[in-house]
């Protein structure tokens, strides 16, 4: 079954201790990318990747890092957590490009909580 | 950045009826892309309309799409009450990369 996957689905984690929530495809899409979801903000990117080895900032980068050493695994890495990282994490992948008409295909979502 | 709204905020109809669900969008766009998520679940994709096209249909959706009014619209005919969710329109402006989302319409239907 084509799917975005991700894991954990909810995470409970003290401030300033490292993790890691990761997201893997099976669709052989190029790009791949992270968003957040706040109440009343909708969703905010935070990073993307256009292809392997290749990466970029979103609009809310701060905090976060990212890698794209396979083409099928995009992990999310967030080495200081804080309270206000505290949020609803999604992982989605696309054939391609936005600008070529493609749609995302969403994980299930990551639940973080900060504490 | 968010670059769409959606209007209204929430919505609840009955079933059988029709929903309408607006969104604007601030400058000029590739394409046009609306999402529907279950309760914190995953979104999942609906329909996409390029720049070029003012309507377009899928099943029991109609979508439109006015550049001149930076606007689009998402009608569900005939809803149900699988149709309860949130749904997100998702603009691709030209010269990046992004889907940028909007805050989404909270449509309910009642049974």
């Amino acid at each position: 079954e084509a799917q975005v996957t991700q894991n954990p689905r909810y995470l409970i984690t003290v401030t300033g201790k490292k993790l890691t929530v990761t997201c893997s495809q099976n669709m052989n899409h190029e790009y791949m990318s992270w968003y957040r979801q706040d109440p009343g903000l909708g969703l905010r990117q935070i990073y993307y990747s256009m292809n392997v080895e290749v990466t970029d900032k979103g609009d809310v980068p701060e905090g976060y890092k990212v890698s794209r050493k396979e083409k099928r695994n995009f992990p999310l890495i967030l080495e200081s957590p804080s309270p206000n990282q505290t949020s609803l994490y999604f992982c989605a992948s696309s054939p391609a490009t936005f600008k070529r008409q493609s749609e995302a295909f969403f994980g299930q979502g990551t639940r973080l909580t900060v504490v | 950045s968010q670059q769409g709204e959606e209007d209204p905020q929430a919505l609840s109809i009955q079933e059988g009826e029709n929903a309408t669900m607006n969104c604007s969008y601030k400058t000029s766009i590739n394409n046009l892309q609306w999402y529907r998520q279950n309760s914190g679940r995953g979104l999942v994709h609906l329909i996409l309309i390029r720049s070029n096209e003012r309507e377009k249909h899928s099943g029991r959706l109609r979508v439109t799409l006015d550049t001149s009014k930076k606007s689009s619209s998402l009608l569900i005919t005939a809803s149900r009450a699988a149709d309860t969710a949130s749904y997100f329109c998702a603009t691709v402006n030209f010269g990046n990369e992004k889907l940028t989302f909007g805050t989404g319409t909270r449509l309910t239907i009642i049974p």
